[in-house]
């Protein structure tokens, strides 16, 4: 069964930093793109990093670009996300996905539960 | 960049009819879009891949249309499992925009 568990959220002050973590667990880590997205309180979500099976492309939302980074260790079956110089509007659930490969795009095909970041002071 | 406009806003029907939602984007995104189901406090689930093609585990009641601009997904019979929101997403260009949601309530 896959299984994507977030960790690492909480309340931190803007300006502050955060690492998210994600374990993944019953598929082979190693063969996928994987993604953070997130979704503010009652708004739409968004496609904040996606990372490439061996982590030499990684693609950010203009909006996280110089403050975050994603990473990914194969071995441990691992998936992070650095925040830096986090501001009030990146308070968010996110969520860790693991994308699919269709003919036409990627498409992120499990999810794991959200982790909820909080920007306040 | 692309922007995704989903329509109606809200949808308000009972058990048994039909639902369709609709999804435009500003410049064509050809075939690569997908559709999201989204139940509260829960994460979004995948149904519909490549504009049409359903994602492991989804009913056959779940179908996907369409290709550049304008997409459709239709639900053939609502099941009252199925009252959530629905987002569509382009995977075509970056940023990789989703819509606003649709939400499909019971009425």
């Amino acid at each position: 069964e896959v299984q994507l568990v977030e960790s690492g959220g909480g309340l931190v002050q803007p300006g502050g930093s955060l690492r998210l973590s994600c374990a993944a667990s019953g598929f082979t880590f190693s063969s996928h793109w994987m993604t953070w997205v997130r979704q503010a309180p009652g708004k739409r979500l968004e496609w904040v990093a996606n990372i490439r099976q061996d982590g030499n492309a990684k693609f950010y939302v203009d909006s996280v670009q110089g403050r975050f980074t994603i990473s990914r260790d194969n071995a441990r079956n691992s998936l992070d996300l650095q925040m830096n110089s986090l501001r009030v509007e990146d308070t968010a659930v996110y969520y860790c996905v693991r994308e699919l490969e269709g003919s036409e795009g990627y498409y992120g095909d499990y999810w794991g539960q959200g982790i909820l970041v909080t920007v306040s002071s | 960049e692309i922007v995704l406009t989903q329509s109606p806003a809200t949808l308000s029907l009972s058990p048994g009819e039909r639902a369709t939602l609709s999804c435009r984007a500003s410049q064509s995104v050809s075939r690569s879009l997908a559709w999201y189901q989204q139940k509260p406090g829960q994460a979004p689930r995948l149904l519909i891949y490549d504009a049409s093609n359903r994602a492991s585990g989804i009913p056959v009641r779940f179908s996907g249309s369409g290709s550049g601009t304008d997409f459709t997904l239709t639900i053939s019979s609502l099941e009252p499992e199925d009252f959530a929101v629905y987002y569509c997403h382009q995977r075509s260009a970056w940023p990789l925009p989703f819509g606003g949601g649709t939400k499909v309530e019971i009425k």
